[in-house]
């Protein structure tokens, strides 16, 4: 099974402040991989998907991108209501998918 | 607009059985894979597995194979995850998700707590 090693665990930034979250795959997974937010006590969101494209009505502040094993997301410009949990998810067919163990973000 | 529409909390027993239901509308519920995800208290999202209503075909994590059976009924746009021989690391909210592409989770249900407890 593919699994995807997310880092860092946590990051505390500023407002305004670039956000920077790496997923790395055990193996090629080619853009097989999207994005979510989740804030407490809600399901998640998806902001990008297969790799690099914003889903509809996410703020461009989010991007992603990279391909085979190693993937970036970025918050260019951290906003207060980007304080979350993060997720990388992977879903190189054919399944078991699988999610990144997280990265919360929080204002410094 | 698509909506799922969860079941509501369950408080179960060790060694017995759950089922959750996720009602899918504003769709045609066979088009997608329904999935299912994992959120036990304070932890990450782990992916449980799916079925294609379509046709029934499943895929599961090799963390729940076994002990998690999943179904999709067309009839009445419902899918339903069975758990069974439940242990207090069961505990945990419990969302299925689904997508137009096979993988991508653009729509979640709000989440079912399941709480396992002597």
């Amino acid at each position: 099974d593919i699994q995807m090693t997310q880092s860092p665990s946590s990051v505390s930034a500023s407002v305004g402040d670039r956000v920077t979250i790496s997923c790395q795959a055990s193996q090629g997974i080619r853009d097989y991989i999207n994005w979510y937010q989740q804030k407490p006590g809600k399901a998640p969101k998806l902001l990008i998907y297969d790799a690099s494209n914003l889903q509809t009505g996410v703020p461009s502040r989010f991007s992603g991108s990279g391909s085979g094993t190693h993937f970036t997301f970025t918050i260019d410009g951290l906003q207060p209501e980007d304080i979350a949990t993060y997720y990388c998810q992977q879903y190189h067919i054919p399944p078991p998918y699988s999610f990144g163990q997280g990265t919360k973000v929080e204002i410094k | 607009e698509v909506h799922l529409v969860q079941s509501g909390t369950e408080v179960r027993k060790p060694g017995t059985t759950v089922r959750i239901s996720c009602k899918g509308s504003g769709y045609r519920f066979s088009d997608y894979y329904m999935h299912w995800v994992k959120q036990a208290p304070g932890k990450g999202l782990e992916w449980v597995g799916l079925v294609d209503p379509e046709d029934g075909n499943t895929f599961y994590s090799k963390n729940f194979q076994g002990r998690v059976f999943l179904t999709a009924a067309t009839s009445s746009d419902t899918a339903y995850m069975d758990v069974s021989d439940l242990t207090s690391d069961d505990t945990a909210v419990y969302y299925c998700a689904t997508g137009d592409s096979s993988g991508i989770l653009d729509f979640w249900g709000q989440g079912t707590l399941v709480t396992v407890s002597s």
